[in-house]
């Protein structure tokens, strides 16, 4: 079946420009994640998506960065007025339930570039 | 809080050598362990997990055991292959520890040659 889909695949953008990134989960799991991977950071978890419960936005390094999920699907990765240390790639995972035994499922995450 | 380390790479191997990636966590609670691969210009896929004290997951002829009283699950395999080149990491899931995100290692880069 089909996997966890995000686009764009890569994205170049002006600092101080604003960015969406998407994505759609498997179909079914009700548990989504954003993670950032970056050279000097490594695998970063940024937000946590369980159902219909508040998200956990712990990880959301600044008030800059936002995160919805449409109808418990789809999920909108904001980044406002970018900033170059933003570049990275960002990558969003899903489960089929939000409990720690089950294993998240990655997309090939989006690829984004300051300039 | 949560935390794994793993060990630093480059690793490089000629090819049906024995591979041994150490990875060490800390964690609040009971959590569940992974090992993810990347290879190059791919996301991250599931390569095996396991659940609790003395699991042994694998897959693909990787193999690692949930050691509660090392706190280790260190990856092996006997016979590696060109094709096994790839980024390695170690992750946990804690419950306990605040939420389900996943704890990464920094990740253990894999070269394995003819």
């Amino acid at each position: 079946g089909a996997g966890v889909s995000q686009s764009p695949s890569n994205k170049v953008t002006e600092k101080g420009k604003d960015v969406e990134l998407r994505c759609d989960p498997i179909s079914g799991h009700t548990a989504l994640y954003w993670y950032r991977q970056s050279l000097g950071q490594g695998l970063e978890f940024l937000i946590y998506f369980q159902g219909n419960s508040a998200p956990d936005k712990s990880g959301l390094p600044s008030d800059r960065f936002s995160a919805e999920r449409t109808g418990g699907s789809v999920s909108t990765l904001t980044i406002q007025r970018t900033q170059q240390e933003d570049s990275a790639v960002y990558l969003c995972a899903s489960s089929l339930q939000g409990v720690s035994n089950q294993p998240q499922h990655f997309g090939d995450g989006t690829r984004l570039s300051i300039l | 809080g949560n935390s794994v380390t793993q060990m630093e790479g480059p690793v490089t191997l000629s090819e049906e050598a024995f591979l041994t990636i150490n990875c060490t966590y800390t964690a609040t609670g009971y959590p569940s362990l992974f090992w993810y691969v990347q290879y190059p210009g791919e996301g991250l896929q599931l390569l095996l997990k396991a659940t609790k004290a003395d699991d042994k997951g694998s897959n693909k002829g990787f193999e690692a055991t949930y050691r509660k009283e090392t706190t280790s699950f260190h990856l092996e395999k006997g016979s590696v292959q060109v094709s096994d080149s790839a980024v390695y990491f170690c992750a946990l899931s804690d419950i306990t520890g605040g939420g389900n995100k996943l704890t990464f290692g920094t990740g253990t880069q894999l070269k394995v040659e003819l």
